[in-house]
Order: structure tokens, then C-alpha cells, then sequence
């Protein structure tokens, strides 16, 4: 099987501008999620997609949005990128349904913003 | 609201030696998941253990083990024979399932750096 793939893995963008992050889920899962990690933190929790609708969000604000597409990849769209948004941005897929499913993360993509 | 409490930012342990990690949470939910992943350089989260609140024996899953003391909210990682690959960032994660059973945000704590020496 395969695991969960992230494309780019490295970015560089100015302020003010957008950037499309992408993720390929593992196969046979039905739900991603999107985290993003600062330098010297924990993940935070962006928002999750299932069956291509969002169904819970973290405290992130409206210029962060995402997709979900039928075959189970997804995007995270961010707009008017920030100095702050510099991040490590992981994708992670499960199936929902399943109490004690746990998520396979991909590697990640790192935006910096400059 | 969850939380998760790492309170080691970092530890050092001799190769073939046992480590614990320590991880403390909070919720109000009865029904909640515990996990441990592992963190390297390379930055892909990589599942380790989990433990579920309902749960009445520790997990174990091959060098690791959670020390799950429910009473006291901790749910500590014990690793047995570390080996040098084990140097890397570990981070304790807490899943709460809503009431519509859909939501299953994991809340990270901060991290410990683990560095194992030869």
C-alpha cells in the first residue's frame, strides 16, 4: 500500500501572495487532515475533509481553505501568505468510523514566506 | 478545551538503555485516544503507539510501551534497548470524538528531543 505523499517539499513565496499545497491520502483511506507545524512546536490542527465537505476546523482563519477530491487527495489553499504562515504543513489521512484508526502522515511540505 | 503537556523539551539516554517519556493531558471527554509519534529530521509524523481511555491493559507495541495512569490523566512512552535510531523529536497526541463522531482532530503537545548516545 501506499502511504501519504505531499508535493512540493520545499516552497519559497513573498508576502501577499498564494500558495497551493497538495496531498495524495493513502489508499483506502476517506478522511485528511491538514496541520501545520511551526519550528519548535507541536502540530496544529488546520481542518479536516471528509466525503469532500469539511467537518472540523482549528482556529485557523478563512484565508486557509482546502479540498477534497474524489479520489481522497486534497488540497490546502492559503491566501495573502503571512511571515507567520512560514511552517512545516503536514497532510494526514485515516478512515473515519474507526475509533482507534490512527493517521498516517505525509512528510510534509515546508513554506517559507519571505 | 484538550490539551497536552510535555513537560521534557529534551533527554538524553546511553544506547541499550531504557527512556520514558513523559505526557500528561486534559478533557472533559470520557471517550478519547492517546498516541505517540515519532518525529525525525525528515519531518514525517510516524505512529508508534495508541492507547484508547477505555482501554484496561497498556499498550505495547514491540521496544515501546504506554505507561497509561488514567487517574492521573499521564500517559507516558517508555521505550526499552534505545538504539541510536531512535534519536529524533517524540510528540504525544490526544484525539477526542465529538458527538457526531466524525471530528478526529489530534491535539499535539510541544515535543521532547530524544538523543540517544553510543
Amino acid at each position: 500500500e501506499t502511504g501519504v505523499t505531499q508535493s512540493p517539499t520545499h516552497l519559497i513565496k513573498t508576502r501577499g501572495q498564494q500558495v497551493t499545497l497538495r496531498c495524495s491520502s493513502q489508499s483506502g483511506h476517506n478522511t485528511v487532515s491538514w496541520y501545520q507545524q511551526a519550528l519548535g512546536q507541536g502540530p496544529q490542527f488546520i481542518f479536516q475533509y471528509y466525503r469532500e465537505e469539511e467537518n472540523g476546523r482549528g482556529n485557523f482563519p478563512p484565508r486557509f481553505s482546502g479540498l477534497q477530491f474524489p479520489n481522497y487527495s486534497s488540497e490546502l489553499n492559503v491566501n495573502a501568505l503571512e511571515l507567520d504562515d512560514s511552517a512545516l504543513y503536514l497532510c494526514a489521512s485515516s478512515l473515519v468510523g474507526i475509533p482507534n484508526y490512527g493517521y498516517t502522515f505525509g512528510s510534509g511540505t515546508r513554506l517559507t514566506v519571505v | 478545551a484538550q490539551k497536552i503537556t510535555q513537560t521534557q523539551p529534551g533527554m538524553f539516554v546511553q544506547e541499550k538503555e531504557a527512556v520514558t517519556l513523559d505526557c500528561t493531558y486534559d478533557t472533559s471527554d470520557p471517550s478519547y485516544g492517546l498516541f505517540w509519534y515519532k518525529q525525525p529530521s525528515s519531518g514525517e509524523m510516524i505512529f508508534l503507539i495508541y492507547q484508547g481511555s477505555y482501554d484496561q491493559q497498556n499498550a505495547t507495541e514491540g521496544r515501546y510501551s504506554l505507561n497509561f495512569q488514567k487517574a492521573r490523566k499521564s500517559a507516558n512512552l517508555v521505550i526499552s534497548a534505545s538504539q541510536l535510531g531512535d534519536s529524533a523529536m517524540y510528540f504525544c497526541a490526544m484525539r477526542e470524538h465529538n458527538s457526531g463522531g466524525s471530528n478526529y482532530k489530534l491535539t499535539f503537545g510541544k515535543g521532547t528531543l530524544l538523543t540517544v548516545n553510543p
